[in-house]
């Protein structure tokens, strides 16, 4: 079926330093989207994006987070500067279209250690 | 504020019986709820969805789950597990109207015994 990448799988940083996530979503799919998971937590919504716009976005982004799609190449997530709480598992997605009904395509995930 | 609870975080059953994976829902408007399937090491993969009709929906390699609205609830079923079902299986709710902000549950981890 559809898959979608994430690279790199696993990231370590240190606290303050800038870190890009990458994800190759499937190719006809115009919504994205940022899941983050703390280890043993749930799975939360971070943030969708569509036409080169976030449409909506949860609490948890917070100012130091930001999302791009640069000429339709990878859909990044970048941290700048990260902190401690940043560590987790993040998932990115994306569909066809932006109803509800629409099935999201997930990635495997990054798992991010702040250190 | 709606919530997805899986009251299980792990099922354990032998290979060839059934199971069933609770979820419970808290919400009062319109909503769609999936499950999603996640094998270690993967991403989540979409196993079914139901937002009105047959409250019986049907997935994929024989998973089922039925809606109830009386019980908020929204359980996925198995008549005969393989070993290969061993996964951590997510159950998840969303608006009518939020385009792909799944709310999602802490997941069941199921393990199959031989």
């Amino acid at each position: 079926g559809p898959k979608v990448l994430q690279i790199p799988s696993h990231q370590i940083i240190d606290m303050g330093q800038m870190v890009t996530l990458n994800c190759d979503p499937v190719s006809n799919h115009l919504y994205f989207y940022w899941y983050k998971q703390i280890l043993g937590q749930q799975m939360e919504f971070l943030v969708n994006f569509y036409n080169g716009k976030v449409m909506e976005k949860s609490k948890l982004f917070k100012d130091q987070f930001s999302v791009e799609r640069p000429d339709g190449s990878y859909f990044t997530l970048k941290i700048q500067p990260t902190a401690l709480e940043d560590s987790a598992v993040y998932f990115c997605a994306s569909s066809r279209t932006g109803i509800s009904a629409e099935t999201l395509y997930f990635g495997s995930g990054t798992r991010l250690t702040v250190l | 504020t709606q919530t997805v609870s899986q009251s299980d975080a792990h099922v354990t059953v032998f290979e060839g019986d059934s199971v069933e994976l609770r979820c419970n829902y808290s919400y009062g408007g319109s909503i769609y709820l999936s499950w999603y399937i996640q094998h270690h090491g993967h991403g989540l993969q979409f196993l079914l969805k139901y937002y009105s009709g047959n409250p019986v929906v049907q997935g994929v390699n024989g998973f089922e789950a039925e809606f109830s609205k009386s019980d908020s609830s929204f359980h996925l079923r198995k008549a005969s597990v393989h070993w290969s079902d061993s996964a951590v299986y997510f159950c998840a709710v969303s608006e009518n109207y939020n385009q792909g902000k799944l709310i999602f549950g802490q997941g069941t981890k199921l393990s199959i015994k031989p």
